[in-house]
């Protein structure tokens, strides 16, 4: 079993929707939370950045971790088309810079207008 | 957050050369990593940049293949050296700024080896 499992997508919707994308992870001593943006033939761009269990919100952005499932959700309200990218996921074990991340293979999402 | 840039953005080698990527970092940072991103695969590390010393390498990567140079506190080079098709792949500089603890990445270097 991979230590982090995100389904790849693509994942298509039309503008307007809410999206619910998700990862699962096995290694419980995870503690920080990710979520990078990939527009194509760019490089990561953290979008949110959380820490144990619970929600955080940024605009339409909503970050959730359940740790008791080892689970964690990115919702995107109100989706655009310049939404379209792949996400990913990527947590660690301790909050310092000097921890390594653990990144799962990214979810592609395409926003219809 | 840092401005990070990397050259070359793309390049296509032959077999059996080697290509040095340079990332350039606008801010003084702490740490520096390198990975790689394969198609369909995670962002693997293949090593943390070390100021002043040898760089730190992730088990399956090691210093021979990937030899890498940080001289000071906003620069750094990963070499990919004896290549091969499999080599083929986005490698990525990332870094934590100085007291962060978030890493940004740069925009990338893709690699086609023939």
């Amino acid at each position: 079993q991979k230590e982090v499992e995100q389904d790849p997508g693509p994942l298509s919707v039309p503008e307007g929707a809410i999206v619910s994308l998700n990862c699962t992870y096995s290694n419980s001593a995870f503690q920080y939370f990710m979520w990078y943006r990939q527009y194509s033939r760019k490089g990561p761009e953290l979008l949110m950045y959380t820490y144990s269990s619970g929600n955080k919100e940024d605009g339409r952005f909503t970050a959730q971790v359940d740790k008791s499932s080892k689970y964690i959700s990115l919702f995107i309200r109100d989706s655009q088309p310049s939404d379209s990218a792949t996400y990913l996921c990527a947590m660690s074990a301790s909050g310092s810079g000097y921890s390594t991340l653990t990144f799962g293979k990214g979810t592609m999402l395409l926003v219809s207008p | 957050s840092a401005v990070i840039s990397q050259k070359p953005s793309r390049d296509i080698c032959q077999r059996g050369t080697s290509l040095t990527i340079q990332c350039q970092v606008d801010s003084q940072v702490t740490m520096m990593f390198w990975y790689r991103q394969q198609p369909g695969q995670s962002l693997t590390l293949i090593a943390t940049a070390n100021q002043g010393s040898e760089a730190t390498y992730e088990s399956g990567f090691v210093i021979d293949k990937f030899p890498i140079s940080r001289p000071n506190l906003t620069f750094s080079t990963l070499t990919v050296s004896n290549m091969s098709p499999e080599d083929s792949s986005i490698y990525l500089c990332s870094v934590v700024a100085e007291m962060g603890y978030e890493q940004y990445f740069g925009p990338g270097t893709r690699l086609t080896v023939t």
